[in-house]
């Protein structure tokens, strides 16, 4: 069983909608990672909360908000997506910046 | 054997062999690199890591082996068996440099035949 917690594992919407997906870790790790796998490609970053505070953002279109409520959890909040945004989403954590980092298994997002 | 192209690459080894899985960087700044293997329908999983300052790494039935000199990380598995067969990244960083995350590569698809 993973460690990083996330929900949904899937999820359906429509381009007019707005989803969250959560992500939860109680390892006390510091740093929280949001990623994006196409079907045999690697994971792309997106964005990195480090101490609860949004550390980097690879250029990622505004439709992709994410949140950090505290040290354990992390959103990211959807809206007006687009059918190219199908893809598994993952969030990770690790303790500090550029530290090993613990995946969930993702959330199989489809934009209809 | 080993194929690179449209595809994933793919690696077929027989039960019992041993894989080798290779992995080039490009990034001279790098100082810090991970392998994860990701099964289908989970997310990567780390394996083994390795600093610049060491050339080889060995943990249980894994080795990394790092060359600097020619940007080379590879991940030997020994006796490979059926749970072996997944996705494996390797990824990169510049360890001391925050600002900059991992950047993973485009990984190998490790089949082991029975």
């Amino acid at each position: 069983d993973t460690e990083v917690t996330q929900t949904p594992k899937h999820l359906v919407m429509g381009m007019t909608n707005k989803k969250s997906l959560k992500c939860e870790q109680h390892m006390g790790h510091r740093a929280m990672y949001w990623y994006k796998q196409k079907a045999k490609k690697p994971p792309e970053l997106m964005f990195v909360y480090s101490y609860e505070k949004l550390s980097i953002n690879e250029s990622v279109p505004s439709r992709f908000s994410p949140e950090c409520p505290n040290s354990s959890l992390l959103n990211l909040h959807l809206h007006a997506l687009q059918p190219e945004d199908s893809a598994l989403y993952l969030c990770a954590s690790s303790q500090r910046e550029n530290q090993p980092q613990h995946f969930g298994d993702g959330t199989r997002l489809s934009i209809l | 054997g080993e194929s690179v192209g449209l595809h994933l690459p793919t690696l077929s080894v027989q039960e019992g062999d041993n894989s080798i899985i290779n992995c080039a960087y490009s990034n001279s700044a790098s100082d810090y690199f991970i392998w994860y293997k990701q099964e289908s329908g989970k997310g990567p999983q780390f394996i083994i890591d390795i600093r610049s300052n060491m050339d080889k790494r060995q943990g249980q039935r894994v080795t990394v082996l790092l060359n600097k000199t020619v940007k080379h990380l590879s991940l030997q598995i020994a006796a490979t068996q059926p749970g072996d067969s997944a996705v494996y990244f390797c990824a990169e960083t510049p360890a001391g440099n925050y600002g900059q995350n991992f950047v993973f590569g485009p990984g190998t698809r490790l089949s082991v035949l029975p």
